[in-house]
């Protein structure tokens, strides 16, 4: 029965490049969402997303900051030339529905920009 | 914008001792709370909810009280046990936007054996 799966759980940029996490919810879970955890600081909602639909981004920087989740394969949290102020923790979650079922976390994928 | 609050970074408290962690919030369309826990290098995990329709659930060791009024939760621990030391994560959402749940900063709870 696995849980969330993130992927990498480390990751190291250079300012610039291109960041990509992956995230797998649990079997059967349609419903996927991102948070993001900056030092001393709580678990900060980014974005909600349903399979091929991006439902609720309103906690998304508004560039270099994209998500997906597709019909097929993982959800890509992809940050694009990313700078010192990125490095944080990105918590992935998802719930089978919306409403008050609680949200599955994965590990996380610890991002450092150098 | 800080939603929710937290204001306790680190408790620590003497195994078989109650815990006692609080939380407040300032939105009065937050009707649904929940408390995580984290272990180090791990991602939260869901430990208790209540809804605004009551004041209190309880669960096992783990009980949280709600009041309204003040806007204010808090967690109850006991009795703690070392392996309760962890960061606890409060948080909320309104039932209609559950997408947009808002999170605590955490508190860090220490249980000494």
């Amino acid at each position: 029965n696995a849980g969330v799966m993130q992927n990498p759980r480390h990751l190291v940029r250079r300012r610039g490049q291109e960041a990509r996490l992956r995230c797998s919810p649990v079997k059967g879970h349609s419903h996927v969402y991102w948070y993001r955890q900056l030092p001393e600081e709580g678990l900060k909602f980014m974005v909600y997303l349903q399979k091929e639909n991006i439902i609720d981004e309103s906690g998304m920087p508004k560039e270099r900051f994209s998500a997906e989740f597709p019909k097929e394969g993982p959800s890509i949290l992809r940050i694009q030339q990313v700078v010192r102020g990125d490095s944080a923790a990105y918590f992935c979650a998802s719930s089978p529905s919306t409403g008050t079922d609680t949200q599955y976390f994965g590990p996380g994928t610890r991002l450092t920009v150098l | 914008d800080q939603q929710v609050k937290q204001n306790s970074p680190s408790l620590s408290v003497q195994e078989g001792r109650i815990s006692i962690l609080n939380c407040d919030y300032t939105n009065s369309m937050f009707d649904y709370f929940l408390w995580y826990k984290k272990y180090p290098a791990e991602g939260p995990t869901f430990l208790i909810s209540i809804s605004s329709i009551k004041d209190k659930n309880e669960d096992g060791r783990f009980t949280v009280f709600l009041n309204k009024s003040a806007k204010h939760l808090s967690l109850h621990i006991v009795p703690s046990q070392p392996g309760d030391s962890a960061v606890y994560f409060c948080a909320a959402s309104a039932v209609y936007n559950n997408n947009d749940m808002r999170f605590g900063a955490g508190t860090r709870l220490t249980v000494k054996p």
